[in-house]
């Protein structure tokens, strides 16, 4: 079954705790990216990677970081220094297909 | 920097009601549009985008949009809605840089 897997689908963090995201395509995608979506905000881009072993900042990557080792994956860590973590997170990945992006069914993230 | 802005934050009507949800961007440059639906539980997913060509394009579900550049305008338009259109509706762009700019998104409830 082709797609993008988010895991998990909740996760709570307390205070003081980096939490990490799974983000995991089996599309051959080139590119993934990383958007947090608030109530009335809609989303906004915190972290893409054109290819493995690059990634750059987004709109809002403080309090974030990601690693971009296998084609596949995209994790995304939220760490202490995120103030306001609680947010519904979503992973995307873009092929060649003229900027068309696939979003994965999201992680929802809350603190303890 | 590209924005995105959305006119109605949330809208409800009644089936087989007309609608249209306004969207205007901001980038001076070439620009990829797109419309995304999340309906209740699932996914986002692509409705429907405009590269260039035919100003008017149309996605599923009976969903059209007319791309006017002078007015930087994407509006989304359906003859006849159905209560299953009931989602949250974004507006994106993409600009010169990579990643989507989404807009704040419209909450549209259909009642039956």
């Amino acid at each position: 079954d082709g797609g993008i897997t988010q895991s998990p689908k909740y996760l709570f963090r307390k205070e003081g705790q980096n939490v990490t995201l799974s983000c995991e395509q089996n599309l051959n995608h080139d590119a993934m990216y990383w958007y947090r979506q608030d109530p009335g905000q809609g989303l906004r881009l915190i972290y893409y990677s054109q290819i493995v072993n690059d990634f750059q900042k987004g709109d809002i990557a403080e309090g974030y970081s990601v690693s971009r080792e296998k084609k596949e994956s995209f994790p995304l860590t939220v760490t202490s220094a995120q103030k306001n973590p609680t947010a519904f997170y979503l992973c995307a990945s873009r092929g060649d297909n003229k900027n068309i992006q696939y979003f994965g069914a999201g992680t929802r993230l809350s603190v303890l | 920097a590209q924005s995105v802005s959305q006119h109605n934050h949330h809208v409800i009507l009644s089936e087989a009601a007309s609608l249209e949800l306004g969207c205007n961007y901001s980038y001076g440059g070439t620009v990829n549009l797109f419309w995304y639906v999340q309906y209740p539980g699932q996914h986002l997913q692509l409705l429907l985008k405009y590269f260039s060509g035919d100003p008017l394009v149309k996605g599923i579900k009976g969903f059209e949009a007319e791309f006017i550049k002078s007015k930087f305008s994407f509006n989304l338009r359906k003859p006849s809605v159905q209560w299953s259109d009931t989602a949250e509706y974004f507006c994106a762009v993409k600009g010169g840089a990579d990643g989507l700019t989404f807009g704040k998104g419209t909450h549209l409830i259909i009642q039956p």
